[in-house]
């Protein structure tokens, strides 16, 4: 079972540059999730999505958008890249219809100069 | 916000010894979750616990919900050098509807010394 498949896995940019970070699930998942890890951080919550057509914002959303394309595909595009932006985003999903367990893909590693 | 304290931050052990870790709230969550995640790879989901005092096992693994439900306990028996690692625990509050609520402790980093 692929679970939750996040692309690229490793990505450099240069300060202001653009780019979109992919997530598809194939769990027949209704809820999606985008988290930031960081150091010391643990992982924090950038946006979610409970079901197809809504996203919310979560902990630290400044400087992120995100498009829940279907059921599947959850996107998370940074429109000018900064450097505080370094880090490793992670994309969940989860079955919704109230909290429930998360499952993670194997996360995207992020650079920006 | 709901915030979860875990501890400790880092452990180095020796090959064989036993692990203890734990999460702290000041908040009553419904339901603990232990998640490992290796070196250059997303957490996995570990252990789940939905009632107050529930004790569960995985392999060497074994985790408890706190009975006041504001902790949970994991504890890993006769550590291997495959158990390094980042655990986190994460707890779910049921808010009555709308998106899953997770939130996460920031890690035990799990370091063994062969």
């Amino acid at each position: 079972n692929a679970g939750v498949t996040q692309t690229p896995k490793f990505q450099v940019l240069k300060t202001g540059q653009s780019m979109t970070l992919q997530c598809a699930q194939d769990m027949n998942h209704n809820s999606m999730y985008w988290y930031r890890q960081d150091p010391g951080m643990g992982l924090r919550l950038i946006y979610y999505s409970a079901s197809e057509g809504t996203t919310d914002k979560g902990e630290v959303p400044n400087g992120y958008n995100v498009s829940r394309l279907n059921k599947r595909e959850f996107s998370l595009r940074l429109e000018s890249a900064a450097p505080s932006q370094t880090s490793v985003y992670f994309c969940a999903s989860s079955e919704g219809g109230g909290p429930g367990i998360q499952y993670f893909g194997a996360g995207t590693r992020l650079s920006v100069l | 916000g709901q915030q979860l304290n875990q501890s400790p931050q880092s452990m180095f052990i020796q090959e064989g010894e036993d692990v203890s870790m734990n999460c702290t709230s000041s908040s009553i969550f419904n339901t603990w979750l232990w998640y490992k995640q290796d070196p250059g790879e997303g957490p996995v989901l570990l252990i789940a616990l939905y009632k107050a005092g529930e004790l569960t096992s995985n392999g060497r693994l074994t985790a408890q919900f706190g009975i006041t439900r504001k902790d949970s306990f994991l504890n890993i028996s006769a550590s291997i050098p495959s158990d390094v690692g980042i655990y986190f625990c994460a707890g779910i509050m049921y808010s009555g509807g709308g998106a899953d609520g997770l939130t996460f402790g920031k890690g035990t980093h799990l370091i063994i010394q062969p």
